[in-house]
C-alpha cells in the first residue's frame, strides 16, 4: 500500500528564518503530489500540487516545492517565513488518475515574531 | 463563492449510538469524498462518490459504516453502533470531476465525540 512520510512532527522558527519540510512517498508509479494547509481554526486548503512538468512547483504565498523522481520526495520549501505561516502542512499523494488521496501525518510549523 | 459545508460542526453521541454526518458540496462538483482524521494523524480516505454511486469504498473500516449521495449532490456518512474509536474528525471534500489532479476542496469537517 502507499505510504506518504513527513519526517518532521513540529517544526519551530523565527520569522525570517527558512524553510524546508521533507516529504516522502512509497509509490514507484505516476504520482500526483500535493501539499494542503491548515491555519488555526481553519479547514484544509492546497498549497500548491504537482502533476507533471516542470518538477519545481510554485504554490500560494510564496512557497514551493520540488519534485525529486529518483528520491520519492516532494518537499516543501520557503526562503524567509512569516509569523502568519504558522499552521499545520500535510502532504499527499494519490496514483495517477485515481481518486483518493493518501496523507502523510502533518507537520506543525510555530512561526514567532 | 460557496465552499463545502458539513453539519453538524460538533456531535457528542454515546456508545452504541446511531449518528449522520451531513456534506454539502460545492455546487457542480461531481466528485465527493469522505476523509477521517484522528488526533494527531493526517486525514484517511474512506469512500469517494462519482455523482451519486460509490466508485471506491476501500477506506471504510467496517460494515457499521455507510455513505450515501442519492441525487449526486448532498451526502450523508452513517455510522451505526458508534464505538469510542470512531471519535475524530469527519472531513468532508469535493471536486470537479475525481480525476486524478484534480483539487479537492475541504469543508470544515465534524467533530464526532464518542462517549
Amino acid at each position: 500500500a502507499q505510504s506518504v512520510s513527513q519526517h518532521n512532527h513540529h517544526v519551530i522558527l523565527s520569522e525570517a528564518a527558512s524553510l524546508e519540510l521533507g516529504c516522502n512517498y512509497s509509490y514507484g508509479g505516476t504520482v500526483n503530489l500535493f501539499w494542503y494547509v491548515q491555519y488555526p481554526g481553519q479547514h484544509l486548503q492546497l498549497l500548491l500540487k504537482y502533476f507533471s512538468g516542470d518538477p519545481l512547483v510554485k504554490g500560494i504565498k510564496g512557497f514551493e516545492a520540488e519534485f525529486i523522481k529518483s528520491k520519492f520526495s516532494f518537499n516543501l520549501r520557503k526562503p524567509s517565513v512569516q509569523w502568519s505561516d504558522t499552521a499545520e502542512y500535510f502532504c499527499a499523494v494519490n496514483e495517477y488518475n485515481t481518486d483518493k488521496l493518501i496523507f502523510g501525518t502533518g507537520t506543525r510549523l510555530q512561526v514567532f515574531p | 463563492g460557496a465552499g463545502v459545508s458539513q453539519t453538524p460542526s460538533n456531535k457528542v453521541t454515546e456508545k452504541g449510538k446511531y449518528v449522520e454526518l451531513r456534506c454539502d458540496p460545492i455546487s457542480g462538483h461531481t466528485a465527493l469524498y469522505w476523509y477521517r482524521q484522528s488526533l494527531g494523524q493526517g486525514p484517511e480516505f474512506l469512500i469517494y462518490f462519482q455523482g451519486t454511486g460509490a466508485a471506491d469504498d476501500s477506506g471504510l473500516p467496517n460494515d457499521r459504516f455507510f455513505a450515501v449521495r442519492p441525487e449526486g449532490s448532498v451526502s450523508t456518512l452513517k455510522i451505526q453502533r458508534t464505538e469510542r474509536g470512531d471519535s475524530a474528525v469527519y472531513l468532508c471534500a469535493s471536486s470537479p470531476t475525481g480525476e486524478g489532479a484534480d483539487t479537492q476542496y475541504f469543508g470544515p469537517g465534524t467533530r464526532l465525540t464518542v462517549l
